[in-house]
């Protein structure tokens, strides 16, 4: 069974830093692309950011180009968004969700880790 | 960017109408069209993808067409589990993949 399990969210303050982390279990990790899809409170979905299976190709949203960093440890089976320079507007539920049959259709989402940035 | 307009943002229906939400874009997106339902607190699950294939375990009450830029979520008989809200994605222009603003089925 597929699963993905999202962690590292929480409250922090405007300016300051958090790392999501996406442990990946039930299929072959390395051989999936990932991206990182938030939904603010209340809000429609917003793509954040991807990376290839391999880690050679990563693309970002312009809201979170040049503060958030995504990454991924194949060995470990874990997906990471470093996430720098926070601001209210970052406030959302992060999911890690797979490619599926076609590049960015996903087909697979984790649970979701709630960041909110407040002071 | 591809803008996706999704219409209703919202409506009521019994269980057993037939229910239809459908999503433009701003472009054509040559079938690139899925569909996703997202129930409260959880996370979206795809329902449709390539504008009408039904992804494996979705209830077939569930349907999909359009082309070019228009596209239409229909369910034949609503449900009482199919009260949500759903999304429509384009990942034709990858990778800046956008989604409609989304429906919220609610019961009448």
């Amino acid at each position: 069974e597929v699963q993905l399990v999202e962690s590292g969210g929480g409250l922090v303050q405007p300016g300051g830093s958090l790392r999501l982390s996406c442990a990946a279990s039930g299929f072959t990790f390395s051989s999936y692309e990932m991206n990182w899809v938030r939904q603010a409170p209340g809000k429609g979905l917003e793509w954040v950011s991807y990376i290839s299976s391999s880690g050679s190709t990563i693309y970002y949203a312009d809201s979170v180009k040049g503060r958030f960093t995504i990454s991924r440890d194949n060995a470990k089976n874990s997906l990471y968004l470093q996430m720098n320079s926070l601001r209210a507007e970052d406030t959302a539920v992060y999911y890690c969700a797979r490619d599926g049959y076609d590049p960015q259709l996903f087909d697979y989402w984790g649970q979701g880790t709630l960041v909110t940035v407040s002071s | 960017d591809i803008q996706m307009t999704q219409s209703p943002s919202s409506l009521s229906a019994s269980v057993g109408d037939r229910v239809t939400i459908t999503c433009r874009a701003s472009q054509g997106i040559s079938n690139s069209l899925a569909w996703y339902q997202q129930k409260p607190g959880k996370a979206p699950k795809l329902l449709l993808y390539a504008a009408s294939r039904l992804e494996s375990g979705v209830p077939s009450r569930f349907s999909g067409s359009g082309s070019g830029t228009d596209y239409t979520l229909t369910i034949s008989s609503l449900q009482p589990e199919d009260f949500a809200t759903y999304y429509c994605q384009q990942y034709y222009s990858t990778p800046l993949i956008t989604f409609g603003g989304g429906t919220k089925v609610e019961i009448k």
